[in-house]
């Protein structure tokens, strides 16, 4: 079982507020991701790290943003959350080595709600 | 541009029935093939993982195939139970970018006693 933590489960929040979704793993992966899932629609990767001090955009453009300061820890920011933001969102880490395939292991995600 | 295709979008079922989800991709370049369960509300379970030299993983009463030249992986269920119930996603890698992962829509799966 993977040892992959997001906080909050559910997050009911106003327009406007600014939001940071955590996440962290304690299997030392290097790499960390964040998905976004509307419902009934595909997951879509947002933002990726390779490890500290690297961040990447991934494929859905998304005004949040992310940081990777420690390994464990990969957290993402809305600074002005909007209805449109409203999703759910998927963090993930895979290790960074031969024979590990790139298998991602999955937190059990962030429901966002903007009123 | 890669497109991951699941049918049937959803599906009910008998308890003890033998199943067959299908996920087809428009590109048969793939580094590997991942399935997935999600249960609602909640996060993914890595099942099984194909690599695109491999045509099938095996764990209990799951099965997966790989046919890349076709474009298809079908994830077979035997048996299955109640407690089966989930949405089934796949995901291919490219090999281009193998930290991308493309996932399809999904196959949910009711399994009643």
């Amino acid at each position: 079982e993977a040892d992959i933590y997001q906080t909050p489960r559910y997050l009911v929040i106003g327009t406007g507020k600014k939001i940071t979704l955590e996440c962290s793993q304690t299997m030392g992966h290097d790499k960390m991701y964040w998905y976004q899932q509307d419902p009934g629609m595909e997951l879509h990767l947002i933002h990726y790290s390779y490890g500290v001090n690297s961040t990447e955009k991934g494929d859905l453009s998304s005004e949040s943003t992310v940081s990777r300061i420690r390994t464990e820890h990969f957290p993402l920011t809305l600074e002005s959350a909007r209805p449109s933001h409203t999703s759910q969102y998927l963090c993930a880490s895979s290790f960074k080595r031969t024979g590990s395939y790139n298998e991602q292991f999955f937190g059990p995600g962030t429901r966002l709600t903007v009123l | 541009k890669q497109e991951v295709t699941q049918i049937p979008a959803a599906l009910s079922v008998p308890e003890g029935e033998n199943l067959v989800l299908n996920c087809s991709f428009t590109d048969s370049a793939i580094y590997n093939l991942q399935w997935f369960r999600q249960d609602p509300g909640k996060g993914l379970t890595s099942l099984l993982l194909i690599q695109s030299s491999q045509r099938e993983q095996t764990s209990g009463r799951l099965n997966a195939s790989l046919d890349k030249s076709s474009g298809r992986s079908t994830l077979y269920i035997a048996a299955s139970q109640p407690g089966d119930s989930a949405t089934y996603l796949c995901a291919v890698r490219p090999p281009y970018n193998t930290d991308k992962l493309i996932f399809g829509t999904g196959t949910r799966l009711q399994v009643f006693p």
